[in-house]
């Protein structure tokens, strides 16, 4: 596997179920980022790790929980969502002081 | 509130002509500058980064930088309908603000034959 993946690709959950999604960079970058994309709305920010500790968490709702157990993992644990919160999740990886991102494919959410 | 600016589009572009995008940014100290393309369905894929005012060539890209006027702009020179996509504008703030990029909504490029 090269650059950034994430599983699943797809997700369709009700809003009562518990569910992750996952990242992983294979690129040896240090920072690892969470991302939204909702229709016709920018790329929302939602957390950055850098060297696994957390750096920014964009006032995401608690139903939202990040976990980076390493540098190369990324987490995004999911519970009790809402239909609004159905977008596009996006990884994305930087190595170091380079702002340049890498994005993985991501995750298309939909909450029943 | 840090604003990153784009039309949405969509720009039509015949093919062989030259597609200009702009994106405007509301920080001035904003130090770097990215675009993205995104095809539907897809993730963004970096294509060009600025850091500097003036022009910056890749291929068939060329990114403008107008610090000065807040103004970024990528042509696309002899497009073609593989450019069609949506085009991402990405501003990093200064440097306290670390590796965080602020988006604009992107503007959609359709590219006919």
């Amino acid at each position: 596997e090269t650059g950034v993946t994430q599983t699943p690709r797809h997700l369709v959950m009700g809003m009562t179920n518990k569910k992750s999604l996952k990242c992983e960079q294979h690129l040896g970058h240090n920072a690892m980022y969470w991302y939204k994309q909702s229709a016709k709305k920018p790329l929302e920010l939602m957390f950055v790790y850098n060297f696994k500790e957390q750096t920014e968490n964009n006032s995401v709702p608690s139903r939202f929980s990040p976990e980076c157990p390493n540098s190369s993992h990324l987490f995004l644990h999911l519970h009790t969502l809402q239909p609004e919160d159905s977008a596009l999740y996006l990884c994305a990886s930087s190595q170091g002081d380079s702002p340049e991102q890498f994005f993985g494919p991501g995750t298309r959410l939909t909450v029943l | 509130q840090k604003e990153v600016e784009q039309n949405s589009g969509p720009l039509s572009v015949p093919e062989g002509a030259i597609a200009s995008l702009n994106c405007t940014y509301s920080d001035r100290v904003s130090q770097s500058f990215f675009w993205y393309r995104q095809y539907s369905g897809k993730s963004p894929e970096l294509i060009m980064s600025i850091y500097s005012n003036g022009d910056k060539e890749d291929g068939r890209f060329t990114a403008q930088l107008n610090k000065a006027s807040q103004y970024v702009s990528l042509l696309i020179r002899d497009s073609q309908p593989s450019d069609s996509a949506t085009y991402l504008c990405a501003v990093k703030e200064d440097k306290a603000a670390g590796n965080k990029l602020t988006f604009g909504g992107g503007t959609r490029v359709l590219v006919k034959p």
